[in-house]
């Protein structure tokens, strides 16, 4: 079947610690995206990226970094500088057809701090 | 201002009843507008995409647009509780092919 497929669905971050999310998608879109929810909030855009080895910050880069190595592939890392972490991050593609650019999601990926 | 606005609510409905969500956004480039559904702790489920000015209806879901006003809006006709969840309203300039998303409207539908 294809999706998007993320992982781990829980992880913990120590302080100081980097740690990495993981997305991969089957749906051979060119676009792909990082986003941010919080309760009570709507999504926040972190990165995206509209081809391989090229990606733009979004509206909260800030303590991010991500890759696109690959067309399937957009690991987010979140590094020891973002100081407040704990949120659902929800990773998403879209081809760029005009009218056909639906966006669709992983399954999320729930970010604690120990 | 925000890019799409939405009253967060939360909306309550009894069930078989028409519930009526809003959507508004700021740019008038905005060319693509979406409605997600999303249950508490899942990700967001594409229900339906709306491009032209007009209504769009697929089963018990009908879109509508109005580009001039700016405004976007959801019915759910014979709510059911399996529609209780938080609906959020997308649009996406296609310049760059960034969404924009409102913060949500949660909507209970009450057996």
């Amino acid at each position: 079947d294809g999706g998007i497929t993320q992982s781990p669905k829980y992880l913990f971050r120590k302080e100081g610690q980097n740690v990495t999310l993981s997305c991969e998608q089957n749906l051979n879109h060119d676009a792909m995206y990082w986003y941010r929810q919080d309760p009570g909030q709507g999504l926040r855009l972190i990165y995206y990226s509209q081809i391989v080895n090229d990606f733009q910050k979004g509206d909260i880069a800030e303590g991010y970094s991500v890759s696109r190595e690959k067309k399937e592939s957009f690991p987010l890392t979140v590094t020891s500088a973002q100081k407040n972490p704990t949120a659902f991050y929800l990773c998403a593609s879209s081809t760029q057809r005009v009218e056909n650019e639906k966006l669709f999601f992983g399954s999320g990926t729930q970010l604690s701090v120990l | 201002q925000k890019e799409v606005e939405q009253n967060s609510g939360p909306l309550s409905v009894p069930e078989g009843a028409i519930a009526s969500l809003n959507c508004t956004y700021s740019d008038r480039v905005s060319q693509s507008f979406f409605w997600y559904r999303q249950y508490s702790g899942k990700s967001p489920e594409l229900i339906m995409s709306i491009y032209s000015n007009g209504d769009k209806e697929d089963g018990r879901f009908t879109a509508q647009l109005n580009k001039a006003s700016q405004y976007v809006s959801l019915l759910i006709r014979d709510s059911q509780p399996s529609d209780s969840a938080t609906y959020l309203c997308a649009v996406n300039k296609f310049t760059g092919n960034q969404f924009y998303f409102g913060t949500g409207t949660s909507l209970t539908v009450i057996p």
